[in-house]
């Protein structure tokens, strides 16, 4: 039963153009959603966070918006540059779990020159 | 900046071998984790340790054990290593409590095969 969900597996957007990655949750007790960047042969690292009190965060060139309703989030990245090429997870963590964190499948965004 | 280090890069064992993969953090971070990465399943918790000497099952314990015996050190062990778990295998650690606390850090990860 997949609680966080990235349903594409992979995304081409051209540079300099908006990036949107999306990710689902099904799990009502997450209070936490966190945006990481993985490139091959590296762990993952943290780009970015948003509390469930929020609707949106925003970092640089790189915002996050939370629908609680619709239980989803997406992260932008605008505007696109090569380097974000990489594999973007999505995680979340329930207010009641003990630090851990449940983590979608990824999604592979590819920036095209 | 915090630096979480893993033993080894890329690994190729026997089926059957013993395996260590060891794991040190230099934040002082209460929480230490043990994922592997699979294609299209993203990261799924192996074990994961908030104190000295305490450990938890994640979703996959199956087949792994854990030790941590000091707080910047955290080891997984395969007891007999079989093909399927063939896998990147990646630490991380986190802070106990404070701001920050659900951000987890990751090394580099260990690219496991098992022939």
């Amino acid at each position: 039963d997949q609680q966080v969900k990235q349903n594409s597996p992979s995304l081409s957007v051209q540079e300099g153009r908006i990036s949107i990655l999306n990710c689902d949750y099904t799990n009502s007790m997450f209070d936490y959603f966190l945006w990481y960047k993985k490139y091959p042969a590296e762990g993952p690292t943290f780009l970015i966070s948003i509390s469930s009190i929020k609707d949106k965060n925003e970092d640089g060139r790189f915002t996050v918006f939370l629908n609680k309703s619709a239980k989803h989030l997406s992260l932008h990245i605008v505007p696109s540059q090569p380097g974000d090429s990489a594999v973007y997870f999505c995680a979340a963590r329930a207010w009641d779990s003990n630090y851990q964190l449940i983590w979608g499948a990824g999604t592979k965004l590819i920036i095209k020159p | 900046d915090v630096k979480v280090t893993q033993s080894s890069r890329y690994l190729v064992k026997r089926t059957g071998e013993k395996v260590f993969l060891e794991c040190v953090q230099d934040m002082d971070h209460e929480n230490m984790f043990w994922y592997r990465q699979d294609p299209g399943l993203g990261l799924r918790l192996i074990y994961f340790s908030y104190d000295v000497k305490m450990k938890e099952k994640g979703d996959i314990p199956e087949g792994y054990s854990v030790s941590r015996e000091k707080k910047e050190r955290f080891s997984l062990i395969l007891e007999s290593a079989s093909t399927n778990q063939t896998s990147m295998y990646l630490c991380a650690s986190s802070r106990g409590t404070g701001r920050g606390t659900y951000e987890q850090y990751f090394g580099p990860g260990t690219r496991l095969t098992v022939t």
